[in-house]
């Protein structure tokens, strides 16, 4: 089975500083990771992903995240957070590329960003 | 650029009625999923849909729930008798299978549904 483990409902940080949402998951079989952000009264928009290779993968508006298999782990970063970060944010795993490969969400984090 | 539209993006309805979500997909993806989102929860499946018919559904999608791809380029929801749990956001997601950007399910904004 697989399951994703969102820690913070609510994250704050200050205007130019580190961005850390934490997410853990659990898999039976090699997962593949997602991070998705929801701006309000919007849909979910991609961040980055996580399939095979390379284990720290870049995503669209500076954002980063670190594929760790030994921590069950997959954190989003981002250096410096600008406002515009404000918004809910969606880790997410599928179990593999066999069917339809269904995604099993996290709760969110809402990112809270203070001028 | 392609994106997933989903109408009305606010239903209201009462309880016992039947309700269709509408989506249109994004051309050329060859795979369908609708997703909800009770407030406050996390985003839960609900179905994937995949060359006319359902691959695969979670234990929420129950003998209420149906889909279905009536001409090709729209993917509905339909909610037979609502009950008041049905109340959620509803999104839907399509995702191509094939190319650069096999993997990735777009996302809809969701449509809010309120039973009353």
């Amino acid at each position: 089975a697989q399951s994703v483990t969102q820690l913070g409902s609510h994250v704050s940080v200050s205007e130019g500083a580190l961005v850390l949402l934490r997410c853990n998951y659990s898999s039976s079989v090699p997962p593949y990771l997602f991070w998705y952000v929801q701006y309000p009264n919007q849909g979910l928009q991609l961040l980055l992903k996580y399939t095979t290779g390379a284990t720290l993968v870049k995503g669209i508006n500076g954002f980063e995240a670190e594929f760790k298999k030994s921590e069950t782990s997959f954190h989003l970063t981002k250096p410096s957070a600008h406002m515009s970060d404000a918004a809910e944010y969606f880790c997410a795993v599928t179990r593999s590329w066999t069917g339809a490969n269904n995604l099993f969400f996290g709760t969110g984090t809402r990112l809270t960003v203070i001028p | 650029e392609p994106e997933v539209t989903q109408t009305p993006s606010h239903q209201v309805t009462q309880m016992g009625q039947e309700v269709i979500l509408r989506c249109v997909p994004i051309s050329n993806h060859l795979y369908f999923y609708w997703y909800r989102q009770i407030l406050g929860q996390k985003v839960e499946f609900l179905v994937s849909f995949y060359n006319n018919e359902i691959s695969e559904k979670s234990e929420i999608f129950d003998d209420q729930f149906s889909v279905e791809r009536p001409d090709g380029s729209n993917f509905t929801l339909k909610i037979r008798s609502t009950k008041l749990e049905d109340s959620a956001m509803y999104f839907c997601a399509s995702r191509a299978g094939t190319g650069s950007s096999y993997n990735e399910q777009f996302f809809g904004p969701g449509t809010r549904l309120t039973v009353l």
